[in-house]
């Protein structure tokens, strides 16, 4: 069974420019979910997703959104990049909404410069 | 403001001891977590509590609604075990919140 997806793996990015992540869930999981991992910060939720719809946000500018396709597959895209931004970006899926266990993928590296 | 406390925040011990990792959050949940992130970044979904206790192998988690916290334990302690144990709730209104995470060495 395939894990969690998450591509590119490492994305080098430029001041004010745009990115789209790609996350890919397990098959079945129908609940996406994105955190944002920086050093200084540590974890923070961004968002989750159930059957297409966003059920929860967390505290992050409008800069952040996502979308849920309906094969479930997520994507999250930032705009506007800010030096800030650069961090380890995670997706992680569940079977149900909210009470899940999460597995997630590896994440996306990404760099702003 | 962080809305999830764990300590310690750093634990090295020596192979095949008991180890105790503290988390306590504010208000009310309808989740924890528990996860493991090795070096590298992968993170490993432990446990989800909302009561009681769970165990897994040689990891064992409790909770105590009461008093807002949760103990991650584990036994026999291995080398392999080092990692970062993070502790995440999920409140009510369905936010995620993150503990700092505890950086544990076990060594041979």
């Amino acid at each position: 069974k395939a894990g969690v997806t998450q591509t590119p793996r490492y994305l080098i990015k430029t001041r004010g420019q745009q990115v789209t992540l790609s996350c890919s869930p397990i098959s079945g999981h129908r609940s996406v979910s994105w955190y944002q991992q920086t050093p200084g910060q540590g974890l923070q939720f961004l968002f989750e997703y159930f059957s297409e719809t966003q059920r929860n946000k967390g505290n992050f500018p409008g800069r952040f959104s996502g979308r849920q396709f309906s094969n479930s597959r997520s994507e999250m895209n930032v705009s506007t990049l800010e030096l800030g931004d650069s961090a380890l970006y995670l997706c992680a899926s569940s079977y149900t909404f909210p009470l899940g266990g999460y597995t997630f993928g590896s994440g996306t590296r990404l760099t702003v410069v | 403001k962080n809305e999830v406390e764990q300590s310690p925040q750093n634990l090295t011990a020596q192979e095949g001891e008991f180890i105790t990792i503290n988390c306590s959050y504010s208000v009310g949940i309808s989740a924890l977590h528990w996860l493991q992130q090795h070096p590298g970044g992968g993170i490993v979904s432990l446990f989800m509590l909302s009561s009681g206790k769970k165990k897994h192998g040689r990891l064992i988690a409790t909770i105590n609604i009461q008093e807002k916290h949760s103990s991650l334990h584990i036994t026999a302690s291995h080398p392999r075990d080092s990692a970062v144990y993070i502790c995440a709730v999920r409140y009510t209104g369905n936010q995620f919140y993150f503990g700092t995470g505890t950086s544990l060495t076990v060594i041979p």
